[in-house]
C-alpha cells in the first residue's frame, strides 16, 4: 500500500524566499509528525498533530516556521525568509489511530532543501 | 527530558562478522526504545522497539537489540553482518507517561560499513 509522501522531494531556493513542504500521510493515520534532519545531526522533532487536538508546535524553531494540516490528512510545512541555516532533509512521519507510544512511526523520504 | 546517545559515529565491520551499534539513554521513568534504519536519500524504516517483557528483541532482517535497564542501553546487533546492511541507524526513545509520550527522540546516529 502507499506510504507517507511528501513533495518536493528536493527544493532549492534563494534565501529570503518562502518555501512550502507538503506531506500526505499514510492514509487513516491520525497522527502526522515532522521532523529536521541536518548534516551529522540526528532528527530534531518540529511538531506533531493529533486528530483534531491542537498541534504540539514545541520543536518549531522559530516564529518563522508554521504547519497546518488540513482535513486531517495532507499537512504543510511552511518557513517564511529562509535562512541558510534552514538547509536540511525535513522528514515527516505518520502513526495509525489509537496510536499508543509504543506505535512505531511510519517516515516519508523526506524533502532535501538547500537554500543559496 | 529523555535523551538519546550513539556513542560511535561509525561503525566498520567485515561482511559475515557480528556487528553491534550502541545506544544509552535516559528518560526519568520507564521507555519504549526504538530502532529506525535510514538507506541514502530515503526516510527511515522501523527496525525493532522494546516495550516491555523479554529484555532480548528480535526485528526486521535479523537484526536483534538487547534491553539493560541496568546500564540504561540498547544496543544493535547482528550474528552475521551483510554488505546490505551498510546505512545509518538510529536509537529512539519515548517515555511511557507524561505529556511527552509521543515525542521521540532520536540519536545522532551511527553509520555502518560491512565491507566485503
Amino acid at each position: 500500500g502507499a506510504g507517507v509522501s511528501q513533495s518536493p522531494s528536493n527544493k532549492v531556493t534563494e534565501k529570503g524566499k518562502d518555501v512550502e513542504l507538503r506531506c500526505d500521510p499514510i492514509s487513516g493515520h491520525t497522527a502526522l509528525y515532522w521532523y529536521r534532519q541536518s548534516l551529522g545531526q540526528g532528527l530534531e522533532f518540529l511538531i506533531y498533530f493529533q486528530g483534531n487536538s491542537a498541534p504540539d508546535k514545541s520543536g518549531l524553531p522559530s516564529d518563522r516556521f508554521s504547519a497546518e494540516r488540513t482535513g486531517g490528512s495532507v499537512s504543510t510545512l511552511t518557513i517564511q525568509r529562509t535562512q541558510q541555516e534552514d538547509s536540511a532533509v525535513y522528514l515527516c512521519a505518520s502513526s495509525p489511530p489509537g496510536t499508543g507510544p509504543n506505535q512505531p512511526q511510519h517516515f516519508g523520504d523526506g524533502t532535501r532543501l538547500s537554500i543559496l | 527530558a529523555q535523551s538519546v546517545a550513539q556513542p560511535e559515529d561509525q561503525v566498520n565491520v567485515a561482511e559475515g562478522n557480528p556487528l553491534t551499534v550502541k545506544c544509552t539513554y535516559s528518560v526519568s521513568g520507564n521507555p519504549y526504545l526504538f530502532w529506525y534504519v535510514q538507506y541514502p536519500n530515503r526516510g527511515l524504516q522501523f527496525l525493532l522497539k522494546y516495550i516491555t517483557g523479554d529484555n532480548l528483541v528480535k526485528g526486521s532482517y535479523g537484526f536483534e537489540a538487547e534491553f539493560n535497564k541496568s546500564q540504561t542501553s540498547f544496543h544493535l546487533k547482528k550474528p552475521s553482518a551483510l554488505v546490505s546492511d551498510s546505512a545509518l541507524y538510529f536509537c529512539a526513545v519515548r517515555e511511557r507517561q507524561g505529556a511527552g509520550s509521543y515525542q521521540l527522540t532520536f540519536g545522532k546516529g551511527t553509520k555502518l560499513s560491512v565491507i566485503p
